[in-house]
């Protein structure tokens, strides 16, 4: 299976501050299938972006994606009090569909 | 817009089996496929594995034998049975629309999630 390790583990930013998330992959990522989804405390993850680099449904234009083969990136412009939280990348182009142990984006 | 809900019972006993549903609302059941996850306690996320509408499965390996996935169309809900559980299935569980491996667009919908606790 394809293992994604994403880094660093712990991000501390202030808000408007740039953040930038790192997801690596054991094996190339078939045809960009790679997502980035984001929880809160409590509640279910949420879909930001979809093959590596598309922004799903209502998602601001400050986040964006980034990425091909192993390396891809997400990209918070500049940091709202409301982005603070867990963000975990998925690939889903090989089965089993595998996700990033997270990182957790945490206000400084 | 679409939304899940899951359901069942939050409490099952070591080598029992786990079951829950989910039911779609506000939208089709049709033409997607239905994925099960799971988060343990303070960790990441697990794909348990995905029914697409005509009953087409694929599962995580990991879990082996122990899982089923079913969908009963009549009913817009698709269900989780998971055999012969102990305390490392203990997790929040999710069920997720899907697209599949073959389409480019991820888990869109989310339920709220479910919290099953494997104890005697």
């Amino acid at each position: 299976e394809i293992v994604l390790t994403q880094s660093p583990g712990t991000l501390s930013l202030s808000p408007g501050e740039r953040a930038t998330l790192s997801c690596r992959a054991s094996q190339s990522v078939r045809s960009s299938y790679l997502a980035w989804y984001q929880q809160k405390p409590g509640q279910a993850p949420r879909l930001l972006i979809y093959g590596a680099s598309s922004r799903a449904t209502g998602i601001p234009d400050r986040f964006s994606g980034s990425g091909s083969g192993t390396d891809f990136t997400l990209t918070i412009s500049r940091l709202e009090p409301e982005d603070f939280a867990v963000y975990h990348c998925q690939q889903y182009g090989t089965s089993p569909v595998t996700f990033g142990q997270g990182t957790r984006l945490e206000i400084k | 817009q679409v939304q899940l809900q899951e359901s069942g019972p939050g409490l099952v006993k070591p080598s029992e089996t786990l079951s829950l549903t989910c039911t779609v609302s506000g939208g089709f059941i049709d033409s997607y496929y239905w994925s099960w996850i799971r988060q343990p306690p303070g960790k990441g996320l697990e794909w348990i594995g995905y029914i697409y509408y005509s009953g087409n499965t694929n599962y995580n390996p990991s879990l082996g034998s122990r899982v089923t996935i079913s969908v009963d169309t009549s009913k817009k809900h698709f269900s989780l049975r998971l055999t012969s559980v102990t305390a490392a299935d203990t997790a929040v569980y999710y069920c997720a629309r899907d697209c599949g491996t073959s389409c480019p667009l991820g888990m869109d919908v989310w339920g709220q999630g479910t919290t099953v606790t494997v104890s005697s």
